[in-house]
């Protein structure tokens, strides 16, 4: 079975700069996650969606931070324009729905991104 | 809001030895998910064992066990005969049944020295 796939690994910009990153999950897997992990620190949620819907965002700074997922499969994550304090790898993970799989979830390789 | 806390910042054992990580949670949830999950130097995060706090059992995983204590809300992870393999971050993590969103700790720095 095929992991959850991120591109791209690694990405520099200067700040006030845009950057998207992408997310493809598990195959079958409705539930999506973003998390944006700083270093030295967990992952925090960012946003998650069941199929293309969205079922919590409360942490995405949503002055600059969007997400998508058109179709209910890839998803999108874009920071525009990109602070200092955006540095972080970012994370996509996926899941099948809740109880009946005991809420596992699977974690893509990430984003590591650099503002400069 | 749930917490979960990880007391450790870094622990560093021998090759063969056993060591345990500490995390303790707060939550006025009953039914609820925790969870210990790997992420070596490549980054991803893959998941070491999971409890289901109904269950008095401690889960085990071949060299991974939990000692699961609901009424102290600890969930400490105990590894055996640790292994070069084993050094990596070691998240704790919550997630409770209602809220359906997985808050993780600080992550201890585990290293297996040769």
């Amino acid at each position: 079975e095929a992991g959850v796939a991120q591109s791209p690994r690694y990405k520099i910009i200067e700040k006030r700069q845009s950057v998207a990153f992408w997310c493809n999950p598990i195959s079958g897997h409705a539930t999506l996650y973003w998390y944006q992990q700083i270093l030295g620190q967990g992952p925090k949620l960012l946003i998650q969606f069941q199929n293309n819907g969205v079922v919590d965002d409360s942490q995405l700074p949503k002055d600059r931070f969007s997400a998508e997922r058109l179709k209910g499969v890839d998803s999108t994550l874009k920071i525009q324009p990109a602070k200092l304090e955006d540095s972080a790898v970012y994370l996509c993970a996926s899941s099948l729905p809740g109880l009946a799989y005991s809420y596992e979830q699977y974690f893509g390789p990430g984003t590591r991104l650099t503002v400069t | 809001a749930q917490t979960v806390t990880q007391s450790q910042p870094e622990m560093s054992v021998q090759e063969a030895e056993t060591v345990t990580l500490s995390c303790t949670y707060d939550t006025s949830e009953s039914n609820y998910y925790l969870f210990w999950y790997k992420q070596p130097p490549s980054r991803q995060m893959i998941l070491v064992i999971r409890q289901e706090a109904y269950k008095q059992q401690n889960a085990t995983e071949n060299r991974f066990s939990v000692n699961f204590q609901k009424a102290a809300k600890s969930f400490s992870l105990k590894i055996s005969d640790s292994q070069l393999g084993d050094t990596a971050m070691y998240f704790c993590a919550f997630i409770s049944t209602g809220a359906q969103k997985l808050v993780f700790g600080q992550g201890t720095r585990l290293t297996i020295n040769p």
